[in-house]
């Protein structure tokens, strides 16, 4: 079965600090990680993917199969990146997404 | 392109009435998914359709039911309605092809309140 775990609800930091987000996950195949973000009384969006190495609003993550883990990182965190991030994880063969928790991230000014 | 649309926005029924959602994909997309966000439970998966049938189905009752219509519009159906059902109803549209996981753009929701 697949599952993801987001072990930290609320996450504070101060502007400027580094952020890491964490995600672990259990899958026996090879799996496609997502990080999707929920600003403020918006709608939820995708904020990266794991297959197209990109990093978006300064924030990248890198997916550790020895680990299990697509821990999300930021080197200097800014206030608007307070929000609500959900990691999300998909099996092969068109399975359907499944979501951690979610951790809401503070950024303290 | 337009973005994911839902109707209603929001909804208030009583117990043992049932509930019709609607979600209207970006112009292209064939797939759309539906699910469940509570404080509790978190997003949870509820169906996929693509083309007009269901791949995959979540872990909910047969109270919980959707279709897709050709023009890739989709509802979702609950039927008598718990205390519990109360939650935020998301909708996810992707240009899904055979193999692989696009991107999945959602919709603002539907908040559904069950007294």
């Amino acid at each position: 079965a697949q599952r993801v775990t987001q072990p930290e609800k609320l996450l504070s930091v101060f502007k400027g600090a580094p952020v890491e987000l964490k995600c672990n996950y259990s899958y026996s195949g090879s799996p496609e990680l997502f990080w999707y973000v929920q600003y403020s009384r918006q709608r939820l969006q995708l904020l990266l993917r794991h297959i197209s190495r990109e990093s978006i609003k300064g924030f990248t993550a890198d997916l550790n199969k020895g680990e299990t883990s697509f821990h999300l990182k930021k080197p200097f965190a800014q206030e608007e990146d307070s929000a609500m991030y959900y990691c999300a994880l998909s099996g092969s063969g068109n399975t359907p997404l499944v979501f951690g928790k979610g951790t809401r991230l503070s950024v303290i000014a | 392109k337009a973005g994911v649309t839902q109707t209603p926005r929001y909804l208030i029924k009583t117990r043992g009435q049932q509930v019709t959602l609607s979600c209207s994909p970006i112009s292209g997309h064939r797939s759309v998914s539906w699910y469940q966000q509570t404080p509790g439970q978190g997003l949870q998966f509820l169906f996929e359709y693509f083309s007009e049938t269901q791949r995959n189905k979540g872990n909910f009752p047969g109270r919980f039911s959707g279709r897709q219509f050709s023009n890739s519009r989709s509802e979702m159906n609950v039927s008598t309605l718990e205390l519990g059902d109360s939650a935020l109803y998301l909708c996810a549209s992707s240009n899904l092809v055979a193999g692989g996981q696009e991107t999945q753009y959602f919709g603002p929701g539907t908040r559904l309140l069950v007294l």
